[in-house]
C-alpha cells in the first residue's frame, strides 16, 4: 500500500523559513515524479512543484518561484520542500503527491498534509 | 484555466447529479477528476476524462473533450457528498485545478 507522510509543518513569522518532508513507503519512490500541491483554509488546491525521480527537471508555479525549493532523497525515500521568505498567502496544508503511470500522470496518491501558517 | 460548475450544489440520496469543468483551451481528454471529503486528502477519481481508477465506483462516470467535461454521479450515496475538482494534465507537469464543486446533502 502507498503511503505517504507529510512532517515539518508549523506556525511561522512572515519572513520565515520551514523544511517540509514528505516520507514514503509501499512503492519504488525512486521511479516515480512527485509534486507538492497546497489547500489555502476553506479554498481549493493549487499545484506548487514537481521533480521528476532522478531529480533532473523542476519545475515551480510562479507565484512560489524563487522562494520554494523541491528536492528529494531517493535513499531516504523522502520529498522535501523548503519554503523560504514566508508570506501569509502560503498559509495552506501542504500536500506530497505522487504521479501515476496512468494516461496524462493524474496524482494517484496523496499524503495527508501538514500545515503551515505565517502569522506574526 | 479551469472553470467548474456549480461552485456548490444541494441533492439528495438517489439523485442524479452532473458537474460541469470547462476549459480556456483544447486539452484533448487530459482531464481528471478528484473527491476531497473535509479534512481529507484528495482522492483520483477519474482520470483521461472517462476511465475510473481501481475501486472507484461505476455510479461516478466522466465524459466530454477539447474544453468541456463533466462528472456525472448516477445516484449519489451518502458517502459522495464531497467536494470535486477537475485538474487538467494538458500542461502537464504544471497542473491546474479547477475551482472545486461542494455537493452538499440537501
Amino acid at each position: 500500500e502507498v503511503r505517504l507522510v507529510e512532517s515539518g509543518g508549523g506556525l511561522v513569522q512572515p519572513g520565515g523559513s520551514l523544511r517540509l518532508s514528505c516520507a514514503a513507503s509501499g512503492f519504488t519512490f525512486s521511479r516515480y515524479s512527485m509534486n507538492w500541491v497546497r489547500q489555502a483554509p476553506g479554498k481549493g488546491l493549487e499545484w506548487v512543484s514537481y521533480i521528476t525521480s532522478s531529480s533532473t527537471t523542476i519545475y515551480y508555479a510562479d507565484s512560489v518561484k524563487g522562494r520554494f525549493t523541491i528536492s528529494r532523497d531517493n535513499a531516504r525515500n523522502s520529498l522535501y520542500l523548503q519554503i523560504n521568505s514566508l508570506r501569509a498567502e502560503d498559509t495552506a496544508v501542504y500536500y506530497c503527491a505522487k504521479e501515476g503511470t496512468l494516461v496524462g500522470a493524474p496524482l494517484d496518491s496523496w499524503g495527508q498534509g501538514t500545515l503551515v501558517t505565517v502569522s506574526s | 484555466q479551469l472553470t467548474q460548475s456549480p461552485s456548490s450544489l444541494s441533492a439528495s440520496v438517489g439523485d442524479r447529479v452532473t458537474i460541469t469543468c470547462r476549459a480556456s483551451q483544447d486539452i484533448s481528454s487530459y482531464l481528471a477528476w478528484y473527491q476531497q471529503k473535509p479534512g481529507r486528502a484528495p482522492n483520483l477519481l477519474i482520470y483521461a476524462t472517462s476511465t475510473l481508477q481501481s475501486g472507484v465506483p461505476s455510479r461516478f462516470r466522466g465524459s466530454g473533450s477539447g474544453t468541456d467535461f463533466t462528472l456525472t454521479i448516477s445516484s449519489l450515496q451518502p458517502e459522495d457528498f464531497a467536494t470535486y475538482y477537475c485538474q487538467q494534465l494538458d500542461s502537464y507537469p504544471m497542473y491546474t485545478f479547477g475551482q472545486g464543486t461542494k455537493l452538499e446533502i440537501k
